[in-house]
């Protein structure tokens, strides 16, 4: 079974750098998995941030970024604010119109 | 503007039946993939199940298939999903999203809430 991996928690002081990584449990994320990013608080629909590895989607600060770093994509958020702080998902594509999220991973700015 | 606004949630006892909706305006909707993903309380993201912009292809997570049926009316800019046999673990929100597949999930809608319990 396929699963997608994420950190559970991560935190960042304001105006730090993080990075939000996206794996799988056997295999490399590549550009081919067209990874995507969202951005959820509670009680709100989740916010697209990133997809295909790193295109932003309309209105989203370019503080965010991403990429593919070694056999996982990443999110990056450089400067962060105390407003990024948020449940993050991955999604990969896994071919034939599947695709799988990760389990995300709750940021804290503090 | 793209709007997504989903409809058809409620409390249904195990074993039972409903037809979410998604009335989709400001794009073109025809001409994309749609999907839908839940979020179970307290928990994150799953995708659901996915349709083709013609509605020809329709794709599913293995832990619905067989019980959920994704289809679409393009002439009314409309998704559903009939959502049948459910379970407690089916208790969710079910967010619609334009996209699906090879393309991202670019706008979500709010969600509609489904409540399974007897």
């Amino acid at each position: 079974q396929t699963v997608v991996t994420q950190e559970p928690s991560l935190s960042v002081s304001p105006g730090g750098t993080v990075t939000l990584t996206c794996g799988l449990n056997s295999g490399s994320v590549s550009t081919n998995s067209y990874p995507s990013w969202y951005q959820q608080t509670p009680g709100q629909a989740p916010r697209t941030l990133i997809y295909t590895t790193n295109i932003r989607s309309s209105g989203v600060p370019d503080r965010f970024s991403g990429s593919i770093l070694g056999n996982k994509a990443a999110l990056t958020i450089t400067g962060a604010q105390a407003d990024d702080e948020s449940d993050y998902y991955c999604v990969l594509y896994m071919g034939s119109g599947v695709r799988v999220f990760g389990g995300g991973t709750k940021l804290t700015v503090l | 503007e793209v709007q997504l606004l989903e409809s058809g949630g409620g409390l249904v006892q195990p074993g039972g039946s409903l037809r979410l909706s998604c009335a989709a305006s400001g794009f073109t909707f025809s001409t994309y993939a749609m999907s839908w993903v839940r979020q179970a309380p307290g928990k994150g993201l799953e995708w659901v199940s996915a349709i083709s912009g013609t509605g020809g292809s329709t794709f599913y997570a293995d832990s619905v298939k067989g019980r959920f049926i994704v289809s679409r009316d393009n002439s009314k800019s409309t998704l559903y999903l009939q959502v049948n046999s459910l379970r407690d673990e089916d208790t969710a929100i079910y967010y619609c999203a334009k996209g699906g597949g090879y393309d991202p999930f670019d706008c979500w809608g709010q969600g509609t809430l489904v409540t399974v319990s007897s």
